[in-house]
């Protein structure tokens, strides 16, 4: 069973710079896993942020960024503001069973 | 306007069964591949099953794989998904998404239909 691994919280002050990643309990994330991030909020459906690793998605400011970190994907964010306050969910294409598996999230706080 | 809406949620007892329906517009449904995203109290999100355009293949997770059943009608731009032998532990917001296959993502959501399972 594949498990896809994230900080389960996060805290930024506003301005500053965080990196979320996204890892497997066993192996490398890479490309090929097509590695995406989406962003949701308290009673709000998912909205997408990443994909394909590190294509931001129409819309999304471009302080987002994707990329392949070590041998975790990664979601940086640059001039963090009080709105980017959400939970953040990774997924991975792991083309077996439901095909994508998700992280178990990270909660981001900016303060 | 490009749009996923999910209806047919509500409460159900255990071994009950619903079944949910999405209806897209805005795009040509039949070309993509579609998914059902659930959310449980609090938790994070699940991908339970997906429909590729034509109908055929679909995809279970194991948590419903034998008790879900995914479907399409493509001439009603509507996806389905009926759930039998419900559990408790299949309560949660369902959400239906919209897969663009050549970027393996999730690029469309609906907001969602509550289902709760209980007793």
């Amino acid at each position: 069973q594949t498990v896809v691994t994230q900080e389960p919280s996060f805290s930024v002050s506003p301005g500053g710079t965080v990196t979320l990643t996204c890892g497997l309990r066993s192996g490398s994330v890479s490309s090929n896993f097509y590695p995406s991030w989406y962003q949701q909020t308290p009673g709000q459906a998912p909205r997408t942020l990443i994909y394909n690793t590190n294509i931001r998605s129409s819309g999304v400011p471009d302080r987002f960024s994707g990329s392949i970190l070590g041998n975790k994907a990664a979601l940086t964010i640059t001039g963090a503001q009080a709105d980017d306050e959400s939970d953040y969910y990774c997924v991975l294409y792991v083309g077996s069973g439901a095909l994508w598996v998700f992280g178990g999230g990270t909660t981001l706080t900016v303060l | 306007d490009v749009q996923l809406l999910e209806s047919g949620g509500g409460s159900v007892q255990p071994g009950g069964s619903l079944r949910l329906s999405c209806a897209a517009s805005g795009f040509t449904f039949s070309t993509y591949a579609m998914s059902w995203v659930r959310q449980a109290p609090g938790k994070g999100l699940e991908c339970v099953s997906v429909i590729s355009g034509s109908g055929t293949p679909t995809h279970y997770a194991d948590s419903v794989e034998g008790r879900f059943t995914i479907s399409r009608d493509n001439f009603k731009n509507t996806l389905f998904l009926q759930m039998n032998s419900l559990r408790a532990e299949d309560t949660a917001v369902y959400y239906c998404a919209k897969n663009r296959w050549s970027e393996r993502d999730f690029d469309l959501w609906g907001r969602g239909t509550q289902v709760t399972v209980s007793s």
